[in-house]
């Protein structure tokens, strides 16, 4: 079983519709979790953590945890085309990647139609 | 404030030349990590440093990697001799080690094309 799994897409949403991105992962001790969005020929950059069950909300992101079933998703909500990018699902596993190296997903492509 | 520096941007060698990658990280931050990026396997560890000390370097494909820090603000990563399926995009990242997520911040990145 791969470590972080992503749907490599590409999702098409609408512009203005919430984009829903998804991961699970196979470490029930993994602790942290990240999304990073990287655009085409750029960098990964950071845009949520998360390590608690539950929900966090940050301007239009939202990250979602939910340990007992080893998921973590990102939702975008007003959805604009400027958020068309690959999106990558990073988690710190406990059993991997060194104590503090992070295992990505990888990624899926988000489409922003106008 | 500065983020990751990374040198060059961009390399074109011809195979079984020396490579060397260059990272500035974060000022304050004291942990390093180098990765690797392809369309293949995606992005992949390959060595982290905290304190300027190698942690893991698990993730080095081969003897022909190697990786320093000689102190907080600097490291490289050296290939010798390179190979065609060594051309990758090289990121660098840094983060504080202290911090409740440890969040890892990335440089821009070195586009490596062995020929």
């Amino acid at each position: 079983q791969k470590e972080v799994e992503q749907n490599s897409g590409p999702l098409s949403v609408p512009e203005g519709a919430i984009a829903s991105l998804n991961c699970t992962y196979s470490d029930r001790v993994s602790q942290s979790f990240f999304w990073y969005r990287q655009y085409s020929g750029k960098s990964p950059e950071l845009i949520m953590s998360i390590y608690s069950n539950g929900d966090k909300e940050d301007g239009r992101f939202t990250a979602q945890l939910n340990k007992a079933s080893q998921y973590v998703s990102l939702l975008i909500r007003d959805s604009q085309p400027s958020d068309s990018a690959t999106y990558l699902c990073a988690v710190k596993l406990y059993s991997g990647g060194g104590a503090d190296g992070l295992t990505f997903g990888k990624g899926t492509h988000l489409i922003i139609q106008p | 404030d500065a983020g990751v520096i990374q040198s060059p941007r961009h390399e074109v060698t011809e195979m079984g030349q020396e490579v060397t990658l260059r990272c500035k990280p974060i000022s304050g931050h004291n942990s390093l990590f180098w990765y690797r990026q392809t369309m293949m396997r995606g992005l992949e560890l390959l060595i982290y440093f905290n304190n300027n000390v190698p942690i893991d370097d698990s993730g080095m494909p081969e003897d022909r990697f190697s990786a320093k820090m000689p102190n907080a603000s600097f490291s490289t990563l050296k290939i010798q001799p390179s190979e065609p399926r060594d051309s990758a995009v090289y990121f660098c990242a840094s983060s504080l080690r202290q911090s409740s997520y440890n969040e890892q911040f990335f440089g821009p990145g070195t586009r490596l094309t062995v020929l």
